[in-house]
């Protein structure tokens, strides 16, 4: 079973620049989640998708951040502008929801840096 | 904030030795998982412990749960310089939110 999967899996960008990850989840997974990770620090939920429609957004920073999930599968993170505070790294996870427990599997996450 | 916090912030034991994490967390919650990442990889599932379960085991993991007083322990007995990872305890809070505590860094020597 192919695990989740994330491109890219580095990013350099200067401030005030845009950037955006994309994310494939594990087929089937109705749940889907972006996460963002400063170095030091627990994985911070920035939204959450159950198949295409929003369940939890109340973390991520709306002025500069947005998602989407067309279809109910795949999924991309955009930042745009960039600011210094947004280097971290952002992991997509995956899990079949409800019916899973809420068990997520992770990508290997986009290392993010901003200059 | 952040819903769980570990401790200790970091660990470091010999080869063989138990190791042992806590979580702390807020509110009431569905479930409590633990996860491992390892340096610059993403995380990974360990064990999940529901709410009205007091313990639970997985190979060498022991996991328990207080749901009284809000904390959650988990246990890695004879470790391996393999267990060297980062650990984090997720709640998962009624009404779908899920946070991640702050982790505790372990470190096994061989």
């Amino acid at each position: 079973e192919a695990g989740v999967a994330q491109s890219p899996r580095y990013k350099i960008i200067e401030k005030r620049q845009s950037v955006a990850f994309w994310c494939n989840p594990i087929s089937g997974h109705a749940t889907l989640y972006w996460y963002q990770q400063i170095l030091g620090q627990g994985p911070k939920l920035l939204i959450q998708f159950q198949n295409n429609g929003v369940v939890d957004d109340s973390q991520l920073p709306k002025d500069r951040f947005s998602a989407e999930r067309l279809k109910g599968v795949d999924s991309t993170l955009k930042i745009q502008p960039a600011k210094l505070e947004d280097s971290a790294v952002y992991l997509c996870a995956s899990s079949l929801g409800v019916l899973g427990e809420g068990i997520q599997y992770f990508g290997a996450g986009t290392r993010l840096s901003v200059l | 904030s952040q819903q769980g916090e570990e401790d200790p912030q970091a660990l470091s034991i010999q080869e063989g030795e138990n190791a042992t994490m806590n979580c702390s967390y807020k509110t009431s919650i569905n479930n409590l998982q633990w996860y491992r990442q390892n340096s610059g990889r993403g995380l990974v599932h360990l064990i999940l412990i529901r709410s009205n379960e007091r313990e639970k085991h997985s190979g060498r993991l022991r996991v328990t749960l207080d749901t009284s007083k809000k904390s959650s322990s988990l246990l890695i007995t004879a470790s391996r310089a393999a267990d060297t990872a980062s650990y984090f305890c997720a709640t998962d809070a009624y009404g779908n939110q899920f946070y991640f505590g702050t982790g505790t860094s372990l470190t096994v020597i061989p």
